[in-house]
């Protein structure tokens, strides 16, 4: 069974940093893309980053860049997302998402259940 | 940067059919995919790849894209099926790789 589990979401203030981790269990982590999609309270789904199986790829969101760092260590099957120069509009829970394998414009077939982060002084 | 507009609501009764709409420039030349949220959950993925269903899926959830509008059709609704309802597309050009999602619609069950 496909399992996701994220943790390190926290109050921080702005300014501040955070790390957060997504555990990933029940498939070949190291054969799948990975993505944290965040979503304000009472807002919409937003895409954040997405980094491919082997990590040579990463991409991230413009109002991120610059800021969060998507990795992965596959020897763990752990994702990860280090948030610096956090802002308080990026308060949100974060999911972390595993992206279906496919020929490009591929789905997120997994979720996790999200982490919240909270930025306030 | 890509833009997916969607309708902020929907309301249809029990046993009718409820289609939700998903605007983007040129659309039907990209993957669109379908999520559907319940308030406290994560999404779950409910049409891929335009018109595909995951296992699991009834039978009822439908898709469609073409031209500049995806579609997802859900047909006989059920009271289960109140939810919040998000299209997505990766989004590639020159400068910018993503993934974008649509602005959702919240689909009442009369």
């Amino acid at each position: 069974e496909v399992q996701l589990l994220e943790s390190g979401g926290g109050l921080v203030q702005p300014g501040g940093s955070l790390r957060l981790s997504c555990a990933a269990s029940g498939f070949t982590f190291s054969s799948y893309a990975m993505t944290w999609v965040r979503q304000a309270p009472g807002r919409g789904l937003d895409w954040v980053s997405s980094i491919s199986g082997s990590a040579d790829s990463t991409y991230y969101a413009d109002s991120v860049k610059g800021r969060f760092t998507i990795s992965r260590d596959n020897s763990k099957n752990t994702l990860y997302l280090q948030l610096n120069s956090l802002r308080v509009e990026d308060t949100a829970l974060y999911y972390c998402a595993r992206e279906r394998i496919g020929f490009g414009g591929n789905p997120f077939d997994y979720w996790g259940q999200g982490t919240l982060v909270t930025v306030s002084s | 940067s890509y833009m997916l507009t969607q309708p902020p609501s929907v309301s249809v009764a029990p046993g009718r059919t409820a289609r939700i709409t998903c605007g983007g420039n040129n659309i039907g030349s990209k993957n669109v995919h379908w999520y559907q949220q319940k308030p406290g959950q994560a999404p779950v993925l409910v049409i891929y790849y335009n018109s595909g269903r995951p296992s699991g899926i009834p039978e009822r959830f439908s898709g469609s894209n073409f031209g500049n509008t995806a579609t997802l059709t859900i047909s006989r609704v059920e009271a289960g099926d109140e939810a919040d309802y998000y299209c997505q597309a990766r989004e590639s050009g020159s400068d910018q790789v993503g993934h974008v999602f649509g602005t959702g619609t919240k689909v009442t069950v009369l």
